[in-house]
């Protein structure tokens, strides 16, 4: 089967510039959630979705962030416009139903704004 | 408040038994996650644990105590490829919702 796929793998880009990463959940799972991964932050829950409708947004940093989800097998998560602190991994992990169940990450995407 | 609390940094030796501790503090608890992450890779699920008591699942093992707001992963008969971060997250009520927290990770470091 296959797991949660995202796209791009990597993405180097000047400031300024609007970032999409996109995310497609495993087949089944009602729940999306994206992440921002830093050293110093460790992994911060930027929001989820359930039933393609946001529950908990309130990890989104700013207004320069916005999440969608049209359907339940694709979500995007656009920054506009990008700032170097924005660089970091961001996954993107489904689950069956909510967070008490276990979450399936995808490889995530390499963020390097400069 | 809600807090997460693990050992940064810990290393054993091939072949060993390690434990990795994980303190929390909120209200509203419903149960507790381990992650693995590799360096460069996703996290990938370990364990889940509700209720108190061990939870064994091959050479992994998750303990929870409610009442004192602590977990540990036990890793036992060591091997290099569990050279990784582990994550302990923390599932709790939130109004209508439920919120997972996550501790910052432990990263363990195998040695032959």
């Amino acid at each position: 089967d296959a797991g949660v796929i995202q796209s791009p793998r990597h993405e180097v880009t000047e400031m300024g510039q609007e970032v999409t990463l996109r995310c497609k959940p495993i087949s089944g799972h009602n729940s999306l959630f994206w992440y921002r991964q830093t050293m110093m932050r460790g992994l911060e829950l930027l929001i989820y979705f359930n039933n393609n409708v946001p529950i908990d947004d309130s990890g989104m940093p700013e207004d320069r962030f916005s999440a969608k989800m049209p359907n339940a097998s694709f979500s995007t998560l656009k920054i506009q416009p990008s700032e170097p602190r924005d660089s970091a991994v961001y996954f993107c992990a489904s689950s069956r139903q909510g967070v008490h169940q276990p979450q399936h990450f995808g490889d995530g995407t390499r963020l390097s704004i400069l | 408040g809600q807090n997460i609390d693990q050992p940064t940094e810990m290393t054993a030796t091939e072949g060993a038994i390690v434990q990795i501790n994980c303190t929390y503090q909120t209200s509203g608890f419903n149960g507790l996650f381990w992650y693995q992450q590799h360096a460069g890779e996703a996290p990938t699920f370990l364990s889940y644990n509700v209720l108190d008591g061990l939870e064994e699942k091959g050479r992994f093992s998750s303990f929870l105590s409610r009442s004192k707001g602590y977990s540990y992963l036990l890793l036992k008969e060591l091997q290099m490829k569990d050279s990784a971060s582990y994550l302990c997250a923390v599932s709790k009520n939130a109004g209508n919702n439920r919120k997972l927290i996550w501790g910052l990770g432990t990263s363990l470091a195998v040695n032959p």
